[in-house]
């Protein structure tokens, strides 16, 4: 079974428009990360946003938010006010600590949801 | 700010060249990671190295070895190159000590094995 399921291959948004990317993860860890991701045309991988699976309060980071729910196994990104710059490959991680050492670092991705905004 | 920087952007090779790729950091990681990306497959983790001369296979391992000598340098090493080699590469470095452990990506290397 995949451990981060992003079900949308490709979305569209209005310039200015909210849009949600969907993620939903798999593990039995109590401890575990999940990050978001955006990767441009340049191929960079940009660190967007971070949860934590003991975090109480779901992350934001400026337009980016990450709506957390547990009990669903899922963390999808929400961006507001959506920008033409945020054309983009977005990817959701997690991070497990299933086992000690060096494997905690270690982060599995999801295929990636192609957003694009249309003016 | 962390930098992550990979040796070449583009490389193109011949069928069992020995090629290798570099990857340095700046920011005293102790991680670092070598993935590859391909179309509609995500990232996959193919090894990292959590300190030096310290090396754990991920989840494609065959067909690479890697090379950790000093801390800020990491080198992947594709020792008989493949077509099916052809891919992008991606090279990454996290903080052991972060809270969120988050980890720092290079520019990448398109590579193309002729």
């Amino acid at each position: 079974a995949q451990k981060i399921t992003q079900t949308q291959p490709g979305m569209f948004v209005q310039e200015k428009e909210a849009v949600t990317l969907d993620c939903t993860y798999d593990t039995s860890d109590q401890s575990y990360g999940l990050f978001w991701y955006k990767q441009p045309s340049s191929g960079e991988m940009i660190f967007l946003i971070y949860q934590g699976s003991y975090d109480e309060q779901n992350a934001t980071e400026g337009r980016y938010s990450l709506n957390f729910q547990k009990a669903r196994k899922s963390a999808n990104l929400v961006i507001s006010a959506s920008q033409l710059g945020d054309s983009a490959m977005y990817f959701c991680a997690m991070r497990e600590a299933g086992y000690s050492g060096a494997g905690s670092y270690q982060l599995t991705f999801g295929k990636g949801t192609k957003l694009s905004v249309i003016p | 700010d962390v930098k992550v920087t990979q040796s070449s952007r583009y490389l193109v090779k011949r069928t069992g060249e020995k090629v290798f790729l570099e990857c340095v950091q700046d920011m005293d990681h102790e991680n670092m990671f070598w993935y590859r990306q391909d179309p509609g497959l995500g990232l996959r983790l193919i090894y990292f190295s959590y300190d030096v001369k310290m090396k754990e296979k991920g989840d494609i391992p065959e067909g690479y070895s890697v090379s950790r000598e000093k801390k800020e340098r990491f080198s992947l090493i594709l020792e008989s190159a493949s077509t099916n080699q052809t891919s992008m590469y991606l090279c990454a470095s996290s903080l052991s000590r972060a809270s969120a452990n988050e980890q720092f990506f290079g520019p990448g290397t398109r590579l193309t094995v002729l």
